[in-house]
């Protein structure tokens, strides 16, 4: 089956910073890369997605690019602010629909 | 996002007891799955069902058990807790033609 490592497990910015958060992925079959945004004690919700015919996309201050022949994938936030401190998780999933999740990046953004 | 519920949000039960976990939706997905959350391992699929008639193992489905009820409605149970099933456990739909999961607020379980 499929798995999805992610990288770092915890990522400390000051604000105003770029953040980074890396992840590979093992089913080259996988087309679908959703990334969501857990607040303490929230539920996840998802921020941005891509799919593999598409190799960057931004919403705002977030964009994610997607290498295939390499197999990762990475979430960028810039000019980070202290609500974008939360967990964020990638996951990667066929077009069979079933997510495989990273562990997850407990990202810190100090005022 | 209130188009996905989760009963009961928080439960403490005794190891050996038999409990339920419901989850119900009004945003008219055909797809539910369970997920359990544990720290520094991110969301792990317990089971999945793409329809009333379809239920599908995850990757860690060993002392679990589903129920899809309804389109809207998909139970987790565990029939016999023990407490390394202390966890949050969340509920997601997805649907419409679309990939994205929309999750449930979570249930929060301890089993002693």
């Amino acid at each position: 089956g499929e798995n999805v490592e992610q990288h770092p497990s915890t990522l400390s910015v000051q604000e105003g910073d770029s953040a980074v958060i890396k992840c590979t992925y093992s089913d080259s079959a996988s087309n679908y890369f959703p990334w969501y945004k857990q607040e303490l004690g929230k539920r996840p919700q998802l921020i941005i997605d891509i799919r593999s015919n598409v190799g960057e996309k931004k919403d705002q201050r977030i964009a994610v690019t997607l290498n295939k022949t390499a197999k990762h994938f990475s979430l960028h936030i810039t000019e980070t602010q202290p609500e974008d401190s939360a967990v964020y998780f990638c996951a990667a999933a066929t077009s069979y629909g079933k997510l495989t999740f990273g562990q997850g990046t407990i990202l810190t953004v100090h005022p | 996002d209130a188009d996905v519920t989760q009963t009961p949000r928080n439960r403490i039960t005794k190891t050996g007891k038999r409990i339920m976990l419901e989850c119900s939706q009004t945003k008219g997905h055909d797809r539910m799955y369970w997920y359990r959350q544990d720290p520094g391992l991110g969301l792990r699929l317990i089971y999945y069902s793409f329809d009333v008639k379809d239920i599908n193992k995850g990757e860690i489905s060993d002392g679990y058990s589903v129920s899809r009820q309804a389109q809207a409605k998909f139970s987790l149970s565990l029939e016999s807790a023990i407490p390394n099933q202390t966890a949050l456990y969340f509920c997601a739909t997805s649907g419409g033609g679309g990939e994205t999961q929309y999750f449930g607020p979570g249930t929060r379980l301890l089993v002693l």
